[in-house]
């Protein structure tokens, strides 16, 4: 079975403070993803990745940055957190090539910014 | 715009059978993804649909119509574990996944 895993399942982060979020999938797929996830709102996606030092933005990418440097693992950058960046997000994976395929999900990382 | 809708909470009883309906307006069709989410944790995959029909796998069936633009997940012999949130997904002529905000199905004894 595919493991995506978030380094954090909870965080409290002050305002203006730079945060990481750690992700790492242990089954050698191309596509990475982060999304977050709000009440009301679905998926929606921040940056995706589908090769090594290869990034693109989503559909929010404002107020955030990543980095992919090794294949397996892909971070998400908080440059300075705002209180609106309070959220639940989420990474995942699949394997590269256009025929459509399931992400896999880590279990999510909530964040709450003060 | 690309939309998907779904509806918000549905209530259901143990043991019934219930359908959650998704209906999408995307540019371009390559595919629906129905995932299963429990509070707190991750999405996990359920079924993907490609062609018109119905994909049955066990107590969880998944059927699409593209030309109506429509989906549903049918759900048989509730059982409490069920309840959840059951997100709808559909990947674009891009290969974008677009989502829908989610049904969230509780299910009572």
């Amino acid at each position: 079975d595919v493991k995506v895993t978030q380094s954090s399942r909870y965080l409290v982060k002050r305002t203006g403070e730079k945060v990481f979020l750690e992700c790492v999938q242990d089954m050698d797929h191309e596509n990475m993803f982060w999304y977050r996830q709000d009440p009301g709102l679905g998926l929606r996606l921040i940056y995706f990745s589908y090769d090594v030092k290869m990034k693109e933005k989503g559909d929010i990418p404002e107020g955030y940055s990543v980095s992919r440097e090794k294949k397996e693992r892909f971070s998400l950058i908080l440059e300075s957190a705002s209180t609106n960046q309070t959220s639940m997000y989420l990474c995942a994976s699949s394997p590269g090539g256009t025929e459509a395929s399931p992400l896999h999900f880590g279990n999510g990382t909530r964040l709450t910014v003060t | 715009g690309q939309n998907i809708d779904q509806p918000t909470e549905m209530t259901a009883t143990e043991g019934a059978i219930v359908q959650i309906n998704c209906t999408y307006q995307t540019s371009g069709f390559n595919g629906l993804f129905w995932y299963q989410q429990h509070a707190g944790e991750a999405p996990t995959f359920l079924s993907y649909n490609v062609l018109d029909g119905l994909e049955e796998k066990g107590r969880f069936s998944s059927f699409l119509s593209r030309s109506k633009g429509y989906s549903y997940l049918l759900l048989k012999e509730l059982q409490m574990k069920d309840s959840a949130s059951y997100l709808c997904a559909v990947f674009d002529s891009n290969y974008q996944l677009i989502w829908g905000a989610g049904t969230k199905l509780i299910i009572k004894p």
